[in-house]
């Protein structure tokens, strides 16, 4: 099973600032995905990335995987509060791609 | 409705009963999941089936076990529940195997043991 680290573990910032979160392992991924999670519900998929290199933007959140595909960041651009939310960044296995295991999370607060 | 659909949404039970949390989706998915998530553990996979036929153990098996009674049902027993079992229990569906559409998630059910 293929270890996920995300960091920062908490986040809280003011409106209008920038963030970014990684999500590292020592595992090559054959694809990654990053999910929100906001309170009292399941994760919800925001991205999946599959090349090496490869950038996708979501208005204001930018996904970057890395060129060796063993982490991913993900850039918030000008926070606001609705991105409040557990960010989860998730990894299928190796060879048979059969399930998928998440990173530990990180905990984003927007204050106003 | 939900597309997947957990139930009971909170439970809380006695050290030593058994309990059932079920789950039931609309996606047509035959891939189902049960992922427990607790604070700083993110999500921890305890069993997985991917078709009727199909059970599979995940990473924390232990103290629980599964059914899958159709394609669109998929339930979760603790046989004797213990206080470190308190969670949020989440159940998913998927569709093929790396599937880049991701998983869809049920709403979760907040389980506590006393």
């Amino acid at each position: 099973t293929q270890l996920l680290e995300q960091s920062p573990q908490f986040l809280s910032i003011q409106e209008g600032e920038n963030l970014t979160v990684y999500c590292n392992s020592s595992s090559v991924f054959s694809s990654l995905q990053w999910y929100r999670q906001e309170p009292g519900e399941g994760p919800v998929l925001l991205v999946t990335v599959v090349t090496g290199g490869e950038v996708k933007k979501l208005k204001r959140l930018t996904f970057q995987f890395g060129d060796a595909r063993k982490d991913s960041s993900l850039h918030i651009t000008a926070a606001q509060p609705g991105d409040t939310g557990l960010y989860l960044c998730a990894a299928y296995d190796t060879g048979t791609a059969s399930k998928l295991t998440f990173g530990t999370g990180t905990r984003l607060q927007v204050t106003l | 409705d939900a597309d997947v659909t957990q139930t009971p949404r909170n439970r809380i039970t006695k050290t030593g009963k058994r309990i059932m949390l079920e789950c039931s989706q609309t996606k047509g998915h035959d891939r189902m999941y049960w992922y427990r998530q607790d604070p700083g553990l993110g999500l921890r996979l305890i069993y997985y089936s991917f078709d009727v036929k199909d059970i599979n153990k995940g990473e924390i098996s232990d103290g629980y076990s599964v059914s899958r009674q159709a394609q669109a049902k998929f339930s979760l027993s603790l046989e004797s529940a213990i206080p470190n079992q308190t969670a949020l229990y989440f159940c998913a569906t998927s569709d093929t195997p790396g599937d880049l559409y991701g998983y869809t998630f049920g709403s979760g059910t907040r389980l506590t043991v006393v």
